[in-house]
């Protein structure tokens, strides 16, 4: 059972390149995340998904696009990389958050530096 | 809105020391409530977790009460290993939302 898979693990954009970061769940699980980590500033919520083909903004979701074409998958799109989005990206997905008592399940992280 | 606050670290500690990292949080309704570690070079992983009033969640030798008078929900180890050398998350999902709200991070070094 791999669970949460994370493509690429380690990442160098010139700025101005344009990437894309693909999430892969094998839980059958409705909700999906991407967070940003940085120094100081915890996780913050970048976009999220409720379900198939549904997307949402979260708390910083500026620069970046996404997609859920297919329930277990959600790719993050960087159109024209700045420094400014140099940090740690990492995918989530859950069962039923807020309903009850299910976690958020973690992918190994994508380590991303625009020069 | 919702919110998670919690200590700053990072927190150095001998080996069988004692740890409380704090945690309060603001939420409307009644939030499921979440420690997490992420230790060097990895992603999170749930280390415990609680979904009501007075709920203890532990894991590993790790404990935290949800406290809805104080809202908080504190980690506590009584006697740490080098081995639980990582950053520690809080963080709470609210009913009626899709999210998980996480705290900065408290950086945990435990020194042999």
């Amino acid at each position: 059972n791999a669970g949460v898979t994370q493509t690429p693990k380690f990442r160098v954009l010139k700025t101005g390149q344009s990437m894309t970061l693909l999430c892969a769940q094998d839980m059958n699980h409705e909700y999906m995340y991407w967070y940003r980590q940085d120094p100081g500033m915890g996780l913050r919520l970048i976009h999220y998904s409720v379900g198939e083909g549904t997307t949402a903004k979260g708390e910083v979701p500026d620069g970046y696009n996404v997609s859920r074409l297919k329930k277990q998958n959600f790719l993050l799109g960087l159109e024209s990389a700045a420094p400014s989005q140099t940090s740690v990206y990492f995918c989530a997905s859950s069962y039923s958050p807020g309903l009850s008592d299910t976690e958020a399940f973690f992918g190994q992280g994508t380590r991303l530096t625009v020069v | 809105g919702n919110s998670v606050t919690q200590m700053e670290g990072p927190v150095t500690l001998s080996e069988e020391a004692f740890l409380t990292i704090n945690c309060t949080y603001t939420a409307t309704g009644y939030p499921s409530l979440f420690w997490y570690v992420q230790y060097p070079g990895e992603g999170l992983q749930l280390l415990l977790k609680a979904t009501k009033a007075d709920d203890k969640g532990s894991n590993k030798g790790f404990e935290a009460t949800y406290r809805k008078e104080t809202t908080s929900f504190h980690l506590e180890k009584g006697s740490v290993q080098v081995s639980d050398s990582a950053v520690y998350f809080c963080a709470l999902s609210a009913s009626g939302t899709y999210k998980y709200i996480f705290g900065t991070g408290t950086r945990l070094k435990v020194l042999a």
